[in-house]
């Protein structure tokens, strides 16, 4: 499976609200996790099974989509929120969203 | 809380073999769940390597398939990768994580992940 994120990269302020879209190349598929990185850290598990949110993950991370295409949104960004997040559909990652400081 | 502690060499040479250890605490690689590893080129993003459950149970990625080794050792409650023939390609951080992968649940991510550890491919 090959999957897509668009934008590859969305420079926003804090307050913002920013949308994330991964696409599967072969569907439907319900295992799509999202992923935040911070710069030199672990990836870590916002979402699983497209809209399930990780215990302890802020409210504001919803994911949604279904088939072959999903969605992250980050409501009201944080200045912590400002990292990569990947998508993953089972051993696949997408390519990633760097999501910066306006 | 599930602690993982990548292990092993930081600098290996053109055409030999790496080796890298993941410790885990607070979780019994042997009560479940697969274990796996996953890496990432500098400025590159994520990609899979392999994972095994306690059981010898292992899947590879078809593109390193022929290269790579995963084991699970549950009296020391680790699991390792060996990875062979490596050059510069190979040049990442390399990253142990518990795999939760349940094709009736929905569920395949991976929850906890060690800090990572820079594996550089140098003569």
């Amino acid at each position: 499976i090959q999957l897509t994120q668009s934008p590859s990269y969305v420079s926003a302020f804090v307050g913002d609200t920013v949308t994330i879209t991964c696409r599967a190349s072969q569907g439907p598929t319900k295992y799509l996790a999202w992923y935040q990185q911070r710069p030199g850290k672990a990836p870590k598990l916002l979402i699983y099974a497209a809209y399930t949110p990780q215990s302890g993950v802020p409210s504001r991370f919803t994911g949604s989509g279904s088939g072959t295409e999903f969605t992250l949104t980050i409501n009201s960004l944080q200045p912590e929120d400002f990292a990569s997040y990947y998508c993953q559909v089972l051993e696949s990652f997408g390519p990633g969203t760097r999501v910066d400081i306006k | 809380q599930v602690l993982l502690q990548e292990s092993g060499p930081t600098l290996v040479k053109p055409s030999e073999t790496l080796s890298l250890t993941c410790t885990v605490s607070g979780y019994s690689v042997s009560s479940g769940y697969y274990w796996g590893w996953i890496r990432q080129p500098p400025g590159r993003g994520l990609e899979w390597i392999a994972s095994s459950y306690h059981t010898g149970n292992t899947y590879y990625n078809p593109s390193l398939r022929s290269r790579v080794t995963i084991s699970v050792d549950s009296s020391q409650n680790q699991f390792s990768l060996k990875l062979t023939s490596v050059t510069a390609a190979d040049t990442a951080v390399y990253y142990c994580a518990r795999h939760e992968a349940s094709y009736t649940s929905g569920k395949y991510f991976f929850d906890f992940w060690g800090l990572g550890t820079l594996v550089s491919v140098s003569s």
